[in-house]
């Protein structure tokens, strides 16, 4: 079955500065790779998605890079802000309407 | 807007008890899943459902059962509550590719 394999599981950056999340997943079947936020005491929110016939995908700060070919699929986010303090998380799955395997998380501290 | 609600946010129960843990989706979403959260471990899928009174099996099915009578309510169930049960349970339903979590239930057995 589907492995997914999320780094770093902390992430501490200056507010303003990037910070990038990665996942590498094992399953060449899979083709839609989500992003999760959960905010403290909330369930988690897709805040971004890809499919695998797309390389790169933005919203406003926000953006997802996916490489099909060495299975791997990145979140980065600029200019951060305090309120994106979260744990983040990817997932994968064959379809949209198949069951996610998620990463085990990162949470990401933005430091005032 | 999509909600999913959970019958609690905090349950205690002894080692033993049969727990009912319940979740209702306002959007006529056919399918629904259960998770449990432990730090460290992400989301693990324990049991999802399709349709109506049909039932998956997800990662770590051990100890749980669901129940799926109304295609609203996705329930899970702990026949035996054991202590390695002590979790967070989130509940989601899926739309057109999105899974909308609940707030989850942070379950302790002492």
């Amino acid at each position: 079955g589907e492995n997914v394999e999320q780094h770093p599981s902390t992430l501490s950056v200056q507010e303003g500065d990037s910070a990038v999340i990665k996942c590498t997943y094992s399953d060449s079947a899979s083709n839609y790779f989500p992003w999760y936020k959960q905010e403290l005491g909330k369930g988690p929110q897709l805040i971004i998605d890809i499919r695998s016939n797309v390389g790169e995908k933005k919203d406003q700060r926000i953006a997802v890079t996916l490489n099909k070919t060495a299975k791997h699929f990145s979140l980065h986010i600029t200019e951060t802000q305090p309120e994106d303090s979260a744990v983040y998380f990817c997932a994968a799955s064959e379809s949209g309407n198949t069951p996610l395997v998620f990463g085990k998380g990162t949470r990401l501290s933005v430091i005032a | 807007d999509v909600k999913v609600t959970q019958s609690s946010r905090y349950l205690v129960k002894r080692t033993g008890e049969k727990v009912f843990l319940e979740c209702v989706q306002d959007m006529d979403h056919e399918n629904m899943f259960w998770y449990r959260q432990d730090p460290g471990l992400g989301l693990r899928l324990i049991y999802f459902s399709y349709d109506v009174k049909m039932k998956e099996k997800g990662d770590i099915p051990e100890g749980y059962s669901v129940s799926r009578e109304k295609k609203e309510r996705f329930s899970l169930i702990l026949e035996s509550a054991s202590t390695n049960q002590t979790s967070m349970y989130l509940c989601a339903s899926l739309g057109s590719f999105e899974q909308y979590f609940g707030p989850g239930t942070r379950l302790t057995v002492t």
